[in-house]
């Protein structure tokens, strides 16, 4: 099993310019999620999906959309990159079912995507 | 202000001394999580405590959950180069509904 694999790793972006981050897991799992870390503010979560097919926002979504293409990919969406948006972004899932489920489902995360917007 | 304090924000300790690692919040935490990264990579599950007083251990790394359920410690026993890394806590908040809050991290290193 590959887990919670993302692409592409490094990517560098013109203020303006749009890309899409991919997230797929091979876990099966039902919860996805995309994070992203940035020096002292730590992991802060953008948009989750707790199932197939639904999407919620997390706790910094502006400028940015998401899709849950399946229950194995979860994809983030930049429409217009801003300098702001340069951080790491980790994509994790976990087997929490619907956004009440009790926390006790570990999230396993990917490599991480580093973006530069210049 | 951070809703998941850890501290210390670095810890530079000698191969074999030992240290810890805490992560204070004033919610009851629910499912708090340790996490490891390596420089560069992404985050590696250590472990995670649910109830009150729980302590669990993995190799020289031992978590433990307060009674009260607002603060957690990671305690690791005669450091090795192969802990050195940026420590993470998460958790589930009181009223965030299955969302984790994760702390700023703890940058460990270890010197020979």
């Amino acid at each position: 099993n590959a887990g919670v694999t993302q692409t592409p790793k490094f990517q560098v972006l013109k203020t303006g310019q749009s890309m899409t981050l991919q997230c797929a897991q091979d876990m099966n799992h039902n919860s996805m999620y995309w994070y992203r870390q940035d020096p002292g503010m730590g992991l802060r979560l953008i948009y989750y999906s707790a199932s197939e097919g639904t999407t919620d926002k997390g706790e910094v979504p502006n400028g940015y959309n998401v899709s849950r293409l399946n229950k194995r990919e979860f994809s983030l969406r930049l429409e217009s990159a801003a300098p702001s948006q340069t951080s790491v972004y980790f994509c994790a899932s976990s087997e929490a079912l619907g956004p009440l489920a009790p926390s006790t489902d570990t999230q396993y995360f990917g490599p991480g995507t580093r973006l530069t917007v210049l | 202000s951070q809703e998941l304090e850890q501290s210390p924000q670095s810890l530079i300790v000698q191969e074999g001394k030992n240290l810890t690692i805490n992560c204070t919040s004033s919610k009851t935490l629910y499912g708090l999580y340790w996490y490891k990264q390596k420089y560069g990579e992404g985050l590696i599950f250590l472990m995670m405590l649910q109830k009150g007083g729980e302590e669990k251990s993995h190799e020289k790394i031992t978590a433990k959950l307060d009674e009260k359920k607002q603060q957690s410690s990671l305690h690791i026993t005669a450091s090795q180069p192969s802990h050195a890394g940026i420590y993470l806590c998460g958790a589930e908040l009181a009223g965030t509904a299955s969302k984790l809050t994760f702390g700023t991290g703890t940058r460990l290193q270890v010197t020979l």
